[in-house]
């Protein structure tokens, strides 16, 4: 049973389209977080859900916009997709503010 | 924030014990320290977590001085698939408007030889 799940794995697309990215937890946790990694593998927080309310947002472009239908999903749409996005996008989740569990990552190519 | 410092590198061969060492100088008094290692392609995972002194668990030990200033994992024993990036993070158990315990910083990427 995967624990924290992404789809898609692998996202290829062209500047200044719009995409969305799903992640999805089955460990009963209440919090969820949105992480980027770049080319230089540092590791940022976007954004994080308590219950399904936005708790953190980091300094992200607005072209960002998290959705947390309810609190085993979190979903990101991303508009008007610039080179400088391309990454690794990675969901986690924890139980309050505890340990948090990875899903395998989003990697993100924009052309 | 508590900020966390790591060296950016180590080398290692097969079966010695690795020792890395976190500087986190501004930790605060309900801060806890949190390991989490990073293969390639995958998303981090947790490895430890400590408050003060020894932590020990399958996968690794955590000591932590009296002063907490700093913090040290080691791995006993490592093979070539410890080759990973090792990350310390410091921060409270309760969320309270501070997100240092979100920091991952650059890690430790530590390469394990045969």
């Amino acid at each position: 049973d995967t624990a924290v799940s992404q789809t898609p794995k692998y996202l290829v697309t062209q500047m200044g389209n719009d995409k969305s990215i799903k992640c999805e937890q089955n460990l009963g946790h209440d919090t969820m977080y949105w992480y980027k990694q770049d080319s230089k593998k540092f590791l940022k927080i976007m954004f994080s859900y308590n219950n399904k309310e936005l708790i953190i947002n980091e300094t992200v472009p607005n072209r960002f916009s998290p959705k947390s239908p309810d609190k085993a999903h979190l979903n990101l749409h991303i508009n008007s997709l610039e080179l400088g996005d391309s990454a690794v996008y990675f969901c986690a989740s924890s139980q309050s503010w505890g340990t948090q569990y990875f899903g395998p990552g989003t990697r993100l190519l924009v052309l | 924030l508590a900020k966390t410092t790591q060296p950016i590198s180590m080398d290692s061969y097969e079966g010695q014990e690795v020792n890395i060492t976190c500087s986190h100088n501004n930790i605060a008094t309900n801060d806890y320290i949190t390991w989490y290692q990073q293969f390639p392609s995958q998303g981090p995972r947790f490895i430890i977590q400590g408050y003060k002194t020894k932590v020990t668990n399958e996968v690794a030990s955590l000591f932590i001085p009296a002063d907490r200033k700093s913090s040290t994992l080691s791995l006993p024993r490592v093979s070539l698939s410890d080759t990973a990036v090792y990350y310390c993070l410091v921060g409270p158990e309760e969320y309270g408007g501070a997100t240092n315990k979100l920091i991952f910083g650059t890690g430790t990427l530590l390469a394990v030889q045969p």
